[in-house]
């Protein structure tokens, strides 16, 4: 499994952008890049993947770097309910294994 | 959206009883589902991979003989921890993916499991 780097914490104010960086320098040329976000005491929540485009949902952004070595997880207004721990994970198969993750806080 | 539904939400057990904990996808197949578990201010560490109609795969260090998984159709999936210690306390989240190598997974809501 590729080994990601996540900052372990990251603070934003409401209604301002987060840019939630990633980097996963040992990833195959397959795998997908998911990010996932969990709540305190819930089961994570898929928020995007990407191949090697950028990619819009109507969660959130991901930007892939040219070299697939690095992603950034963009939420554009960020609100009290996107505080959790954003989890990023390269997916080459089935297995789906979480590093340590960013507990992102926003604050009012 | 895909909905996978966890049963119980919580639950309380004696040391050396055994408690089995359900996973269904509601409004897909799952020809496979996973299993993790989740200690406080802890990342989730997957234990087994779960294959409609087959043995699961378990994960290195992950006691097969004491956590059982049955994955009996394409939407339920069991996991019964056997005689459970307080040590076993833990969250334990099941999760389960559509139909395609680059799917998303969709997680129910986890059981907090605790054992006196």
């Amino acid at each position: 499994d590729a080994k990601t780097t996540q900052p372990n914490s990251m603070e934003s104010n409401e209604e301002e952008p987060v840019h939630l960086p990633c980097n996963h320098s040992t990833i195959s040329g397959t795998d997908y890049i998911h990010w996932y976000r969990q709540l305190p005491s819930q089961g994570p929540e898929y928020v995007i993947h990407g191949l090697t485009s950028n990619v819009n949902n109507r969660m959130a952004s991901l930007a892939i770097a040219e070299d697939r070595k690095s992603s950034t997880l963009i939420l554009h207004r960020a609100t009290l309910r996107d505080a959790a721990v954003y989890y990023c994970i390269p997916v080459g198969g089935s297995r789906l294994t979480f590093g340590e993750g960013t507990q992102l806080t926003v604050n009012p | 959206g895909a909905v996978v539904s966890q049963h119980p939400s919580w639950v309380i057990c004696k040391s050396g009883t055994s408690v089995k904990i359900e996973c269904r996808s509601l409004d897909f197949q799952a020809t496979t589902m996973f299993w993790y578990r989740q200690f406080p201010k802890q990342s989730l560490m997957l234990m087994a991979t779960s294959n409609e109609g087959s043995k699961a795969t378990y994960e290195q260090g992950v006691e097969k003989d004491k956590f059982l998984i049955n994955h009996a159709s394409l939407t339920l999936s069991t996991l019964t921890v056997t005689s459970a210690h307080p040590e076993d306390s833990s969250f334990y989240i099941c999760s389960a993916k559509l139909w395609g190598l680059n799917s998303p997974l969709h997680f129910g809501n986890g059981t907090r499991l605790t054992v006196t």
